[in-house]
Formats: C-alpha cells, structure tokens, sequence
C-alpha cells in the first residue's frame, strides 16, 4: 500500500516570500505523485502532476514541484506566493497501474501581507 | 464542461435521520469516487466504480454507507441511519478511464453535512 507524508500542517508566509511544501511517499512499486490545491469553501482542483519525463513539473500559476525518486519525494515550490496563494495543499500518489488516489493530510498555507 | 456537480452543497440533519448525497460526473468519464473529509482522518476514499459497477467499497466505513451509480450520468450516497460522527465534507471526482493521462481525478465542490 501507498503512504504519504506532508510535514508541516501549516506554513504561514509573508506575500512575496518563497514557500515550499515537502510531500514525501512510500510505495513499492511506481507511483504518479499529484499537487491538489483546496481554496477555502472548494473542492479540490489539480495544480500539477508527474507522470512520466521530466522530474521537474510546473503549473501555470508559478508553482513547481520536483520528483525525486530517491529520496521518494515530491516537493512543491514556488519562489514568490501572493495572497491568493492562501488554501491547503494536498499531495497524493496513484500506484501506476492503479485507480485509487492516497492523500497526505494536507499543508495550509496562509499568506500574510 | 460544468465539471462534477454535487448537491446538496450543504446538509444539516438529525441523529437517525437518511441523508442521500448526489452526484453527476464530468460527460464520458467512466470512473466516480466518493471521498470523506474530516480534520482527524484526512481525505479517505470511500469507494469508486467504473462503468457504474462498484470496483473497491473498501473504504465504506460501515453498513449504514451504501453508494449507487443507476447510470453514467449519476451516483448517490447514502447514510441510514445517519450519526453524529458522519459530520464531514464528502467529495465526488471522476475521470476520464485508464491510462497515464487519462486518469486524473477532476473533483466536485463537495457537500458538508452536518448531522445534530
């Protein structure tokens, strides 16, 4: 079974500041690793996906995340957030031949003017 | 697309009480999950069908859960009898079917139920 680990429950961040997320997993067999971002009162909406390719993925709204398979990580960053930045942040991972989505708990970000 | 579609947004009931949760998916996509979100136990995936034949209802907390899909354009939750602990924001995704790029999960806004 998959697992996955987001570190900080909450980041609070001044706007323009970098912020980064960890989001680290445990699988025995390959994986597809997701960024979900959740705006308050919303459902969940795809910020970003590693499938294949490139290790380095980005969104179009300036988040990027990195897969790296040997620390089994899948960090999200993003070097200047705004205030509308503020939500939570899931991580979740899908076994590759599988259906089934595994979430972390979650990181809320709160930006502060 | 109008995306997933859920409703009620929001549903306040009592002890004992049926509640239904509905759900329409995105036009074409052959699989539907319904999650439960709760501060204590995260996003947890309750259960998922594809091609409206239910395929993993491990999550089901328990037999007052049960989940239907009648047709491609529609699925149900229901809670009976519903309990306080039930309290939680239930989130509907579907997507498209298998393989890499097709099967992302696109969510729907979710209901909150609150049950007194």
């Amino acid at each position: 079974a998959q697992s996955v680990t987001q570190l900080d429950s909450q980041v609070p961040v001044f706007e323009e500041a970098p912020v980064e997320l960890r989001c680290n997993y445990s699988s025995s067999v390959s994986v597809y690793l997701f960024w979900y971002v959740q705006y308050p009162n919303q459902g969940l909406q795809l910020l970003l996906k590693y499938l294949s390719g490139s290790t380095l993925v980005e969104s179009i709204n300036g988040f990027e995340a990195e897969f790296n398979k040997s620390q089994t990580s899948f960090h999200l960053r993003k070097p200047s957030v705004h205030i509308s930045d503020t939500a939570e942040y899931f991580c979740a991972v899908r076994k590759a031949a599988g259906n089934k989505l595994t979430f972390g708990g979650g990181t809320r970000v709160l930006v502060k003017p | 697309d109008a995306g997933v579609i859920q409703s009620p947004r929001h549903e306040v009931t009592e002890m004992g009480q049926e509640v239904t949760l509905r759900c329409k998916p995105i036009s074409g996509h052959d699989y539907l999950f319904w999650y439960r979100q709760t501060m204590m136990r995260g996003l947890e995936l309750l259960i998922y069908f594809n091609n409206n034949v239910p395929i993993d209802d491990s999550g089901m907390p328990e037999d007052r859960f049960s989940a239907k899909m009648p047709n491609a354009s529609f699925s149900t939750l229901k809670i009976q009898p519903s309990e306080p602990r039930d309290s939680a924001v239930y989130f509907c995704a579907s997507s498209l079917g298998a393989g890499q790029s097709k099967n992302i999960q696109y969510f729907g806004a979710g209901t909150r139920l609150s049950v007194l």
